[in-house]
């Protein structure tokens, strides 16, 4: 069965120090994976894709599949990167669903 | 840049009720989810929903579930009677290739 696991519940970092935020995966087909953010009170948002190979807001992400992981990283966390983290796995089909990790909780600290 | 939208914010309801939550998916999307989050849980995925049909349904979805796509524009789940553990915020989601947009969310609290 497929899963998705985020180890750290909570991590803190202070601004301009690397951050890097834990996910491993488990599926048997060939994993396709997201990393979705929460800011306070609003909703979930696609942050990026391992397919597009793209940084966004400073975050990088590289599928491992020897290791089965996809963690997100960010060389210099800035205060406004506090927030909830998503790792999530695409399954099923053309009509696929997304498998979600427990998330992380990002705060920067001042 | 046009969004999901989901009404209302916050439901409370009494236990056995039956609730409606509604989301107005992106317009020109045509595959739609629901998912929710149990407070302190991981989001679950509940169903699928794709030319006017059930395409997937969690274990979760049981015979108190449903989904109507009623209109050209809303997409609803309905809880027949509610349970204290259907408390959760509900999430909606829609996409037309790739990804899947999320709504802000409905908090079901169920007393």
């Amino acid at each position: 069965a497929q899963r998705v696991t985020q180890p750290e519940k909570l991590l803190s970092v202070f601004k301009g120090a690397p951050v890097e935020l834990k996910c491993n995966y488990s599926y048997s087909g060939s994993p396709e994976l997201f990393w979705y953010v929460q800011y306070s009170r609003q909703r979930l948002q696609l942050l990026l894709r391992h397919i597009s190979r793209e940084s966004i807001k400073g975050f990088t992400a590289d599928l491992n599949k020897g290791e089965t992981s996809f963690h997100l990283k960010k060389p210099f966390a800035q205060e406004e990167d506090s927030a909830m983290y998503y790792c999530a796995l695409k399954t099923g089909g053309s009509n696929y669903k997304l498998t979600f990790g427990k998330g992380t909780l990002l705060t920067v600290n001042p | 840049e046009p969004e999901v939208t989901q009404t209302p914010s916050h439901q409370v309801t009494q236990m056995g009720q039956e609730v409606i939550l509604r989301c107005v998916p992106i317009s020109n999307h045509l595959y739609f989810y629901w998912y929710r989050q149990i407070l302190g849980q991981k989001v679950e995925f509940l169903v699928s929903f794709y030319n006017n049909e059930i395409s997937e349904k969690s274990e979760i979805f049981d015979d108190q579930f449903s989904v109507e796509r009623p209109d050209g524009s809303n997409f609803t789940l309905k809880i027949r009677s509610t349970k204290l553990e259907d408390s959760a915020m509900y999430f909606c989601a829609s996409r037309g290739t790739d990804p899947q947009y999320f709504g802000p969310g409905t908090r079901l609290t169920v007393t």
